[in-house]
Protein backbone atom coordinates (compact mmCIF):
# COMPACT_ATOMS: atom_id res chain seq x y z
CA UNK A 1 0.00 0.00 0.00
CA UNK A 2 1.15 3.43 -0.66
CA UNK A 3 1.75 5.99 2.30
CA UNK A 4 4.34 7.60 4.10
CA UNK A 5 5.85 6.27 7.63
CA UNK A 6 7.55 8.21 9.91
CA UNK A 7 9.83 6.68 12.50
CA UNK A 8 10.11 6.31 15.57
CA UNK A 9 6.73 7.14 16.63
CA UNK A 10 8.26 8.30 20.11
CA UNK A 11 11.80 9.90 20.52
CA UNK A 12 13.43 10.95 22.91
CA UNK A 13 16.51 13.13 23.47
CA UNK A 14 18.22 14.60 26.13
CA UNK A 15 18.78 18.54 25.53
CA UNK A 16 21.78 19.63 23.19
CA UNK A 17 21.67 16.72 20.76
CA UNK A 18 21.05 16.97 17.51
CA UNK A 19 18.10 14.48 16.50
CA UNK A 20 16.73 13.38 12.97
CA UNK A 21 13.20 12.44 12.32
CA UNK A 22 12.53 10.12 9.10
CA UNK A 23 10.19 10.48 6.52
CA UNK A 24 9.53 8.31 3.36
CA UNK A 25 6.89 8.11 0.63
CA UNK A 26 6.17 5.53 -2.05
CA UNK A 27 3.51 7.61 -3.59
CA UNK A 28 5.68 9.04 -6.23
CA UNK A 29 4.88 12.78 -4.96
CA UNK A 30 6.85 15.62 -5.76
CA UNK A 31 6.71 17.37 -2.92
CA UNK A 32 7.27 17.00 0.59
CA UNK A 33 6.25 19.06 3.47
CA UNK A 34 7.91 19.33 7.50
CA UNK A 35 4.68 20.74 10.04
CA UNK A 36 5.09 21.27 13.72
CA UNK A 37 2.17 20.78 15.85
CA UNK A 38 1.87 22.50 19.25
CA UNK A 39 -1.60 22.20 21.67
CA UNK A 40 -3.90 24.84 20.93
CA UNK A 41 -1.30 26.09 18.06
CA UNK A 42 -2.64 24.24 14.85
CA UNK A 43 0.08 23.16 12.79
CA UNK A 44 3.24 25.50 11.42
CA UNK A 45 5.61 24.80 8.52
CA UNK A 46 8.75 23.96 9.10
CA UNK A 47 10.53 23.31 5.81
CA UNK A 48 9.42 21.96 2.39
CA UNK A 49 10.58 20.50 -0.75
CA UNK A 50 8.97 20.93 -4.21
CA UNK A 51 11.42 18.64 -5.89
CA UNK A 52 14.52 16.51 -5.30
CA UNK A 53 17.57 18.58 -3.98
CA UNK A 54 15.70 21.40 -3.26
CA UNK A 55 14.15 23.03 -0.26
CA UNK A 56 12.59 26.25 1.08
CA UNK A 57 12.30 27.59 5.07
CA UNK A 58 8.55 27.78 6.27
CA UNK A 59 7.58 29.79 8.88
CA UNK A 60 9.39 28.36 11.88
CA UNK A 61 12.57 27.24 9.94
CA UNK A 62 15.36 28.24 13.08
CA UNK A 63 16.79 25.79 14.49
CA UNK A 64 16.04 22.91 11.87
CA UNK A 65 17.24 21.51 9.13
CA UNK A 66 16.33 19.24 6.26
CA UNK A 67 17.86 17.03 3.15
CA UNK A 68 16.16 15.67 0.26
CA UNK A 69 18.49 13.96 -1.60
CA UNK A 70 15.91 11.27 -3.28
CA UNK A 71 12.37 11.64 -4.12
CA UNK A 72 11.28 9.46 -1.45
CA UNK A 73 12.82 11.04 1.13
CA UNK A 74 12.73 14.27 3.72
CA UNK A 75 14.59 13.89 6.99
CA UNK A 76 14.05 16.16 9.52
CA UNK A 77 17.33 17.45 11.56
CA UNK A 78 16.42 19.05 15.01
CA UNK A 79 19.19 20.95 16.11
CA UNK A 80 20.55 21.51 19.79
CA UNK A 81 19.77 25.43 18.25
CA UNK A 82 16.07 25.12 18.52
CA UNK A 83 14.93 26.31 21.92
CA UNK A 84 11.79 24.33 22.41
CA UNK A 85 11.59 21.27 20.11
CA UNK A 86 9.55 19.06 22.16
CA UNK A 87 6.68 18.84 20.04
CA UNK A 88 4.62 16.77 17.56
CA UNK A 89 6.07 16.70 14.39
CA UNK A 90 4.25 15.73 11.13
CA UNK A 91 5.45 14.90 7.24
CA UNK A 92 3.48 15.30 4.61
CA UNK A 93 3.68 14.89 0.66
CA UNK A 94 1.36 15.49 -2.77
CA UNK A 95 2.00 16.01 -6.46
CA UNK A 96 2.58 19.60 -8.16
CA UNK A 97 -0.56 19.92 -9.03
CA UNK A 98 -2.58 23.21 -8.09
CA UNK A 99 -5.13 22.01 -5.19
CA UNK A 100 -3.99 18.29 -5.05
CA UNK A 101 -4.39 17.51 -1.22
CA UNK A 102 -1.41 16.40 0.93
CA UNK A 103 -1.08 13.03 2.30
CA UNK A 104 0.43 13.12 6.30
CA UNK A 105 2.10 10.55 7.75
CA UNK A 106 1.32 9.23 11.59
CA UNK A 107 3.73 11.90 12.97
CA UNK A 108 6.40 11.53 15.68
CA UNK A 109 6.26 12.93 18.82
CA UNK A 110 9.93 14.18 20.28
CA UNK A 111 10.54 14.87 23.77
CA UNK A 112 13.97 16.96 25.14
CA UNK A 113 14.82 16.98 28.32
CA UNK B 1 0.47 37.01 4.36
CA UNK B 2 -2.36 34.35 4.50
CA UNK B 3 -4.39 33.43 8.01
CA UNK B 4 -7.14 30.88 9.26
CA UNK B 5 -9.20 31.53 11.89
CA UNK B 6 -11.24 29.09 13.57
CA UNK B 7 -12.98 30.81 16.53
CA UNK B 8 -14.57 27.63 18.02
CA UNK B 9 -11.52 26.12 20.53
CA UNK B 10 -14.27 23.39 21.26
CA UNK B 11 -17.69 22.20 19.84
CA UNK B 12 -20.30 19.35 21.36
CA UNK B 13 -22.98 17.82 19.12
CA UNK B 14 -25.55 15.32 20.38
CA UNK B 15 -25.15 11.85 18.30
CA UNK B 16 -27.32 11.69 15.21
CA UNK B 17 -27.81 16.17 15.39
CA UNK B 18 -25.96 18.23 13.08
CA UNK B 19 -23.43 20.67 14.30
CA UNK B 20 -21.25 23.52 11.70
CA UNK B 21 -17.83 24.48 12.60
CA UNK B 22 -17.05 28.09 11.28
CA UNK B 23 -13.52 29.19 9.65
CA UNK B 24 -12.24 31.99 8.29
CA UNK B 25 -9.52 33.52 6.41
CA UNK B 26 -7.67 36.17 5.04
CA UNK B 27 -6.25 36.61 1.68
CA UNK B 28 -5.72 39.24 -1.39
CA UNK B 29 -5.25 36.34 -3.65
CA UNK B 30 -8.51 35.49 -6.19
CA UNK B 31 -7.42 31.67 -7.06
CA UNK B 32 -6.84 29.20 -4.11
CA UNK B 33 -8.06 26.18 -2.52
CA UNK B 34 -9.67 25.45 1.38
CA UNK B 35 -9.54 21.86 3.45
CA UNK B 36 -11.20 20.31 6.05
CA UNK B 37 -8.59 17.94 7.91
CA UNK B 38 -9.91 15.29 10.43
CA UNK B 39 -7.26 14.36 13.22
CA UNK B 40 -8.64 11.68 15.64
CA UNK B 41 -6.88 10.74 18.85
CA UNK B 42 -4.64 8.80 16.95
CA UNK B 43 -3.51 11.84 15.48
CA UNK B 44 -3.69 10.60 11.98
CA UNK B 45 -4.02 13.65 9.96
CA UNK B 46 -7.30 12.60 7.34
CA UNK B 47 -8.73 15.09 4.62
CA UNK B 48 -12.51 15.82 5.28
CA UNK B 49 -13.51 17.86 2.06
CA UNK B 50 -11.56 20.23 -0.46
CA UNK B 51 -13.37 23.42 -1.89
CA UNK B 52 -11.60 25.21 -4.89
CA UNK B 53 -12.15 28.57 -4.39
CA UNK B 54 -13.30 29.24 -8.57
CA UNK B 55 -16.08 26.81 -7.88
CA UNK B 56 -19.51 28.82 -6.32
CA UNK B 57 -20.90 25.41 -5.58
CA UNK B 58 -20.37 23.87 -2.07
CA UNK B 59 -18.44 20.42 -1.70
CA UNK B 60 -20.27 18.26 -0.34
CA UNK B 61 -18.77 14.47 1.05
CA UNK B 62 -21.36 12.17 1.95
CA UNK B 63 -22.56 13.58 5.90
CA UNK B 64 -19.87 16.72 5.26
CA UNK B 65 -20.54 19.58 3.71
CA UNK B 66 -19.52 23.00 3.54
CA UNK B 67 -20.39 26.56 3.21
CA UNK B 68 -18.55 28.72 1.11
CA UNK B 69 -18.94 32.51 0.94
CA UNK B 70 -15.78 33.85 -0.82
CA UNK B 71 -17.06 37.47 -0.71
CA UNK B 72 -17.10 36.93 3.28
CA UNK B 73 -14.04 34.65 3.36
CA UNK B 74 -15.79 32.05 5.44
CA UNK B 75 -15.42 28.39 5.01
CA UNK B 76 -18.17 26.37 7.48
CA UNK B 77 -17.84 22.60 7.76
CA UNK B 78 -21.75 21.11 8.50
CA UNK B 79 -21.23 17.79 9.78
CA UNK B 80 -24.76 15.90 9.75
CA UNK B 81 -25.95 12.58 11.30
CA UNK B 82 -23.33 13.06 14.15
CA UNK B 83 -21.28 9.64 14.81
CA UNK B 84 -19.59 9.01 18.14
CA UNK B 85 -16.57 8.45 15.32
CA UNK B 86 -16.03 11.98 14.24
CA UNK B 87 -14.89 13.37 17.63
CA UNK B 88 -11.49 14.68 16.67
CA UNK B 89 -10.14 17.89 16.13
CA UNK B 90 -11.08 19.56 12.74
CA UNK B 91 -8.64 21.23 11.15
CA UNK B 92 -9.40 24.03 8.67
CA UNK B 93 -6.68 24.90 6.07
CA UNK B 94 -5.90 27.14 2.76
CA UNK B 95 -3.36 26.61 0.06
CA UNK B 96 -2.61 28.95 -2.01
CA UNK B 97 -3.47 28.21 -6.50
CA UNK B 98 0.51 29.60 -6.89
CA UNK B 99 2.18 26.09 -7.50
CA UNK B 100 5.50 27.33 -5.33
CA UNK B 101 3.20 28.32 -2.30
CA UNK B 102 1.90 24.51 -2.43
CA UNK B 103 2.17 24.69 1.83
CA UNK B 104 -1.14 24.35 3.92
CA UNK B 105 -1.60 27.51 5.95
CA UNK B 106 -4.03 25.74 9.46
CA UNK B 107 -6.13 27.27 11.59
CA UNK B 108 -5.78 26.41 15.02
CA UNK B 109 -8.38 23.70 15.37
CA UNK B 110 -11.73 22.92 16.79
CA UNK B 111 -12.22 20.08 19.16
CA UNK B 112 -15.35 18.08 18.00
CA UNK B 113 -17.09 15.94 21.08
CA UNK B 114 -19.84 13.83 20.26
CA UNK B 115 -22.29 12.80 23.06
CA UNK B 116 -24.26 9.48 22.95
Amino acid sequence: DGGITQSPKYLFRKEGQNVTLSCEQNLNHDAMYWYRQDPGQGLRLIYYSQIVNDFQKGDIAEGYSVSREKKESFPLTVTSAQKNPTAFYLCASSKPYRGDEQYFGPGTRLTVT
Amino acid sequence: AQTVTQSQPEMSVQEAETVTLSCTYDTSESDYYLFWYKQPPSRQMILVIRQEAYKQQNATENRFSVNFQKAAKSFSLKISDSQLGDAAMYFCAYRSAIRSQGNLIFGKGTKLSVKP
